[in-house]
């Protein structure tokens, strides 16, 4: 199957400690996104990356890192900095010169 | 004028009724502009999308509107069935540094379709 895979499904975190999620593609899109999205609200851009090794801040990054040190993967950390990141976080990927982006199935982060 | 602002926030119609769903923008760069449906717990799944060069895009029973004067666009649900209960998502896309894109998202709207 063609797509992107997120995991875990559902996340549970304790304040103060960091946290990664996953997300994987095997789509051959060379961009991907990560965005945050909360109750009754539109999707805000956290980080994207166009290429490889190379990655910007979106729209609400404090509090979050990346990488991509593979075209397939695309990591998100939340980090202990982030003061309130219970929220549902997804991953989309692009494939240029293409204009529309495919989501994955999303993580709901509960800090507990 | 980065934001893109999406009407109304809910929206109840009756079984084979018309959804109509509207946003609008300040960025005239925009130059891509898609609807996203979202199901409960799900991912947003594209819906229909269209180019500012066009008036109107109609897939099945999705209809896109667009008025490029006004910056205005808009989703027509005909014959709306229970199952198009979801919330829908209007984006607007441009391109920035280095070739990338950003979408920009209204706020949504919850859409019930009653039997």
């Amino acid at each position: 199957d063609g797509g992107i895979t997120q995991s875990p499904k559902y996340l549970f975190r304790k304040e103060g400690q960091n946290v990664t999620l996953s997300c994987e593609q095997n789509l051959n899109h060379d961009a991907m996104y990560w965005y945050r999205q909360d109750p009754g609200q539109g999707l805000r851009l956290i980080y994207y990356s166009q290429i490889v090794n190379d990655f910007q801040k979106g729209d609400i990054a404090e509090g979050y890192s990346v990488s991509r040190e593979k075209k397939e993967s695309f990591p998100l950390t939340v980090t202990s900095a982030q003061k309130n990141p219970t929220a549902f976080y997804l991953c989309a990927s692009r494939g240029v010169p293409s204009d529309t982006q495919y989501f994955g199935p999303g993580t709901r982060l509960t800090v507990l | 004028q980065q934001q893109v602002k999406q009407s109304p926030q809910s929206l109840i119609v009756q079984k084979g009724g018309i959804s109509i769903i509207n946003c609008a923008y300040e960025n005239t760069a925009f130059d891509y502009f898609p609807w996203y449906q979202q199901f409960p717990g799900k991912g947003p799944a594209l819906l229909i999308a269209i180019r500012p060069d066009v008036s109107e895009k109609k897939e099945g029973r999705f209809t896109i509107s667009f008025n490029k004067s006004a910056k205005q666009f808009s989703l027509h649900i005909m014959d709306s069935q229970p199952g198009d209960s979801a919330t829908y998502f209007c984006a607007a896309s441009k391109v920035s540094t280095g070739s990338a894109r950003q979408l920009t998202f209204g706020s949504g709207t919850q859409l019930t379709v009653l039997p």
